[in-house]
């Protein structure tokens, strides 16, 4: 089983809809959550952690249930702009320090006017 | 501020050659990544330095594949003799770890493509 596993999509969606990604992790023991985007033949750069709380950033809303290994990313009002691959990632923590980054191969979104 | 720096950004080499990818990470950071992306299997982690010290290679592929970090302010990458199933997108991150922050927040360069003929 892989470690975090995402579907890979496209998802393609009009303007102003309302998209959601799942991921799901293996490991019990990852710590730290996070969705990184990567525009086409860009680097991967952080959108978001996510707490188990649950966390918002404008159009953004990240989850996580630890109970399922489970990590979502919505995003609402989707915009032409948000096309690109979102990748999910997990880590676990060493000695008060992030460890390595394991990256989901992530999910592509293709917004269209 | 100058972001994480890589070079070249593209490097076509025929097989048998030896690489060299190069990284300058942010300034003040004490931790550096070097990852490797491919479609098959995606973003990989190579090997990481805290502090200049490898931490973990476990992620090397094989002993083709060297990395050093002489400095808190350079590392390098070294292929030799390369392959044509070693071209990728090799990126290279940086962070400050430490300080009992739970999350330390990498920042990638633009990354190197590599080709391998």
């Amino acid at each position: 089983r892989k470690e975090v596993e995402q579907d890979p999509g496209p998802f393609n969606v009009p303007e102003g809809a309302t998209v959601a990604f799942n991921c799901t992790y293996s490991n019990s023991a990852s710590q730290s959550f996070f969705w990184y985007r990567q525009d086409c033949r860009k680097e991967p750069k952080l959108l978001m952690s996510v707490y188990s709380s649950g966390n918002e950033d404008g159009r953004f809303t990240a989850q996580l249930n630890r109970a399922s290994q489970y990590i979502s990313l919505l995003i609402r009002d989707s915009k032409l702009s948000d096309s690109a691959t979102y990748l999910c990632v997990v880590t676990m923590i060493y000695g008060g320090s992030q460890g390595n980054l394991i990256f989901g191969k992530g999910t592509k979104l293709s917004v269209k006017p | 501020d100058a972001g994480v720096i890589q070079s070249p950004r593209h490097e076509v080499t025929e097989m048998g050659q030896e690489v060299t990818l190069r990284c300058k990470p942010i300034s003040g950071h004490n931790s550096l990544f070097w990852y490797r992306q491919t479609m098959m299997r995606g973003l990989e982690l190579l090997i990481y330095f805290n502090n200049n010290v490898p931490i973990d290679d476990s992620g090397m592929p094989e002993d083709r594949f060297s990395a050093k970090m002489p400095n808190a302010s350079f590392s390098t990458l070294k292929i030799q003799p390369s392959e044509p199933r070693d071209s990728a997108v090799y990126f290279c991150a940086s962070s400050f770890s430490g300080g009992g922050r739970s999350t330390d927040t990498q920042y990638f360069g633009p990354g190197t493509r590599l080709t391998v003929l």
